[in-house]
């Protein structure tokens, strides 16, 4: 059972932002977000994760909401090879050993 | 470095024959898990290990798949008498020996075909 809910699919022009919304209402204070993608036919690729602070990497930056029942991701300069299933998954702290729960996730288009 | 990498990329095989694949871990990392995704579906969640033991076998599907990992590193599962419905993406995560957030680290999977 995914405890998030995403946009079933996105479209962003080539070098704007893509930003993707993600809402974990139920989340627990125990609880991570994390971001994960799947580009066709390859494996999940891990993005980013969070767990109250908002937090940025070299991929991306992950903006969580005080309450901490939404966030974005945001790819601040789409290329066309961003193109993929983008998952937001919640998961608790020190649950070592527990499966990711992939929901269906939002397909994200990045055009030229 | 190195990712997880997993072998054979492709494997197609007839109903009825046991097949084998395999994982590399990225080094040092002591848990590591096995998924399957069918086409067009989300991940299915099938076994985890930490370090050679396995807690959690339930996410097995039948008593025909098994797996086993050895010195901490390398795994295999093992499906025994392949049927249509296994045909499948096999993937493979691993993830290092951190407290706290327990992030995994995927390959590129092997994609099996019962003819």
């Amino acid at each position: 059972d995914a405890k998030t809910t995403q946009p079933t699919s996105m479209d962003c022009a080539e070098g704007r932002a893509a930003n993707l919304p993600c809402n974990h209402s139920t989340i627990s204070g125990n609880e991570y977000v994390y971001w994960y993608r799947q580009i066709h036919s390859q494996g999940p690729q891990y993005i980013i994760h969070g767990l109250k602070n908002n937090e940025t990497n070299e991929m991306a930056s992950l903006i969580i909401t005080e309450d901490r029942k939404s966030s974005t991701l945001i790819l601040p300069h789409a290329t066309l090879r961003d193109t993929a299933v983008y998952y937001c998954i919640v998961r608790p702290i020190d649950n070592y050993g527990q499966n990711f729960v992939f929901g269906p996730g939002t397909r994200l288009s990045v055009l030229p | 470095g190195a990712g997880v990498s997993q072998s054979p990329s492709n494997k197609v095989t007839e109903k009825g024959k046991d097949v084998e694949l395999r994982c590399d871990p990225i080094s040092g990392h002591t848990a590591l898990y096995w998924y399957r995704q069918s086409l067009g579906q989300g991940l299915e969640f099938l076994i985890y290990f930490q370090g050679n033991s396995a807690p959690d076998k339930s996410g097995l599907p039948s008593d025909r798949f098994s797996a086993e990992r050895t010195g901490g590193s390398v795994s295999t599962l093992t499906i025994q008498r392949t049927q249509q419905e296994d045909s499948a993406v096999y993937l493979c995560a691993s993830s290092p020996p951190s407290g706290g957030a327990d992030t995994q680290y995927f390959g590129p999977g092997t994609r099996l075909t019962v003819l």
